[in-house]
């Protein structure tokens, strides 16, 4: 069975830094580009970023290049999102996506004083 | 930035057909995959490639692609098919991806 499943969401003040993590099984974490995507409250889904099969390379929305870093681990079959400068527009549930077919549950961020 | 258009909604009577629209300059390059998103659950691929139907998805969605604009289509509309949809893809150098702002199916 697939499964991703995301932790790290928290509660965090403007300014503050976050590291999300992604857990993959069920499939070869190793074969897929694997991306990172949002959804504020209320609002749509956006996507954030993306990394290519080896890590060799990275793509961001605009909005979080320079403040956020997305990498991975294909021995440990692990996605992690490095979030730092967070603003309150970066409230979000943030989920990882494994080529276009799978994804987890999200973890929640809230950027808040 | 590139973007994908939907409607903000659609709305159908149970058993008739809902069609979800969405435009891109880069769709007749890149494929559109589609997704279902329920209240307080994460999205569900239901439409990969433009017009593949993964496992496990009802018959009654199917997908096609005519130039800049890829069509999900809803035969047979089911109340459980209320839900929000949304298209994805990846800009013309396949490389930064994007989603439509979403349609809100509405079963009457």
């Amino acid at each position: 069975e697939v499964q991703l499943v995301e932790s790290g969401g928290g509660l965090v003040q403007p300014g503050g830094s976050l590291r999300l993590s992604c857990a993959a099984s069920g499939f070869t974490f190793s074969s897929y580009w694997m991306s990172w995507v949002r959804q504020a409250p209320g609002k749509g889904l956006e996507w954030v970023a993306n990394i290519k099969q080896d890590g060799s390379e990275k793509y961001y929305v605009d909005s979080v290049k320079g403040r956020f870093t997305i990498s991975r681990d294909n021995a440990k079959n692990s996605l992690y999102l490095q979030m730092n400068s967070l603003r309150a527009e970066d409230t979000a549930v943030y989920y990882c996506e494994a080529g276009f077919d799978y994804w987890g549950q999200g973890t929640l961020v809230t950027v808040s004083s | 930035s590139y973007e994908l258009t939907q409607p903000p909604s659609v709305s159908v009577s149970p058993g008739q057909t809902a069609r979800i629209t969405c435009s891109g300059d880069a769709l007749p390059k890149q494929y559109a995959y589609w997704y279902q998103q329920k209240p307080g659950q994460a999205p569900v691929l239901v439409i990969y490639k433009d017009s593949e139907r993964p496992s496990g998805i009802p018959e009654r969605f199917s997908g096609s692609s005519s130039g800049t604009t890829v069509t999900l289509t809803i035969s047979g509309v089911q109340a459980e098919d209320e839900a929000d949809y949304y298209c994805q893809s990846a800009d013309s150098s396949g490389t930064y991806g994007v989603f439509g702002g979403g349609t809100k199916l509405t079963v009457l």
